[in-house]
């Protein structure tokens, strides 16, 4: 089975701080997302990566950066959080036309 | 824009009926569809994968796919309590492994 760790299930960080979330997957997949959902407006794409330091952006790469160094672990960095930034946070990875295997979630708080 | 439609419900089927769940989608040129069950609070779980035209069947789940008409659908045959979740329909956009997510269909089973 695909397992997909992402380092925290909760956190609270302040505004202003650089925020680190952290994702591993252990099946050697190429591919590797980072999602935010939030009630009613559904899974959205903030960046993904198709290979190691290779990244392109989602659908709302405003106020994120990642980073891929290795091929397991795809990082994704809040520069500065802001309270909007509040959210859960999804990891995914796949390879080619499959489908996509989620972590548990990072429920982040920006007080 | 690429999009993927869902009713959003919530869908009210009575213990042991079957829940009948509808997608549509833009993209005429996808290959890959995924159906995601999400409880509240956790992360998108696989149920179902289909790439080509008909029904799959596992176990109390059926996909049904007609690409001519880009329609997916999800059956949930003899529905229980615990099928009460959130039902995602996806929808393959590149060779990455890219997926369109839909908004998502609240099912509700009432014992």
């Amino acid at each position: 089975d695909v397992k997909v760790t992402q380092s925290s299930r909760y956190l609270v960080k302040r505004t202003g701080e650089k925020v680190f979330l952290e994702c591993v997957q252990d099946m050697d997949h190429e591919n590797m997302f980072w999602y935010r959902q939030d009630p009613g407006l559904g899974l959205r794409l903030i960046y993904f990566s198709y290979d190691v330091k290779m990244k392109e952006k989602g659908d709302i790469p405003e106020g994120y950066s990642v980073s891929r160094e290795k091929k397991e672990r795809f990082s994704l960095i809040l520069e500065s959080a802001s309270t909007n930034q509040t959210s859960m946070y999804l990891c995914a990875s796949t390879v080619g036309g499959q489908p996509q295997h989620f972590g548990d979630g990072t429920r982040l708080s920006i007080l | 824009q690429k999009e993927v439609e869902q009713n959003s419900g919530p869908l009210s089927v009575p213990e042991g009926a079957i829940a009948s769940l509808n997608c549509t989608y833009s993209d005429r040129g996808s290959q890959s569809f995924f159906w995601y069950r999400q409880y509240s609070g956790k992360s998108p779980e696989l149920i179902m994968s289909i790439y080509s035209n008909g029904d799959k069947e596992d176990g109390r789940f059926t996909a049904q796919l007609n690409k001519a008409s880009q329609y997916v659908s999800l059956l949930i045959r003899d529905s229980q309590p615990s099928d009460s979740a959130t039902y995602l329909c996806a929808v393959n956009m590149n060779s990455w492994g890219k997926l369109q997510f839909g908004a998502g269909t609240q099912v509700v089973v009432t014992p």
